[in-house]
């Protein structure tokens, strides 16, 4: 089993629409929880981060988080042609080494 | 201007030579990273290192070395002992306890003459 798993898509949306990015992990030892997103031939960047139960939005971008279920969200709203990237889910344990477990990404396409 | 600078953006490597990847920030963290990223795969970690003078292995060290001579600078080498070197390469720096965000360079493709 993955440590971090997404579905790797693609998922497609209409323009307009909303896109629903999951994630699950599998160490319940995970404090906080990260979106990266990626475009093609470039690096990632960090759209949101979250560490407590519950909702976090940040302008059209909302992550959500459950740790009993072990499950982290990216939600999209008014998804946009420029959304569309691969999105990177990352976990963090704390501890020794401050290291990030990244899924292998969500390709996101958002369509006219 | 801060942030994380890599470099070369474009690399290849000759059968048996040792080659490396610089990377720079001007950040102030104490944290640094270096990943490698396949195609159409996550990233998974090389080495790191949290504080000068140390670092230590990630998940597939084998075939590559590190160094952290200075808190800005964490040069990676990908030595003649990786056989499959031909990957994207990522270092990014990073700072936080509880949260620890990272921040990534622009990265280094590398391949295979």
């Amino acid at each position: 089993q993955k440590e971090v798993e997404q579905n790797s898509g693609p998922l497609s949306v209409p323009e307009g629409a909303i896109a629903s990015l999951n994630c699950t992990y599998s160490d319940r030892g995970s404090q906080s929880f990260f979106w990266y997103r990626q475009y093609s031939g470039k690096s990632p960047e960090l759209i949101m981060f979250i560490y407590s139960n519950g909702d976090k939005e940040d302008g059209r971008f909302t992550a959500q988080l459950n740790k009993a279920s072990q499950y982290v969200s990216l939600l999209i709203r008014d998804s946009q042609p420029s959304d569309s990237a691969t999105y990177l889910c990352a976990a963090y344990r704390g501890g020794g080494g401050n290291k990030l477990t990244f899924g292998t990404g969500t390709q996101l396409k958002v369509e006219l | 201007d801060g942030g994380i600078t890599q470099s070369p953006k474009y690399l290849f490597r000759k059968e048996g030579q040792n080659v490396t990847l610089s990377c720079e920030q001007n950040l102030n963290h104490d944290a640094m990273y270096w990943y490698r990223q396949d195609p159409g795969q996550g990233l998974r970690l090389i080495y790191y290192s949290q504080i000068v003078n140390d670092f230590q292995k990630g998940d597939i060290a084998e075939g590559y070395s590190v160094s952290r001579e200075k808190k800005e600078s964490f040069p990676l080498t990908v030595t003649s002992a990786q056989k499959n070197p031909t990957a994207f390469y990522l270092c990014a720096s990073g700072q936080g306890a509880l949260v620890n965000i990272q921040y990534f360079g622009a990265g280094t493709r590398l391949s295979v003459l």
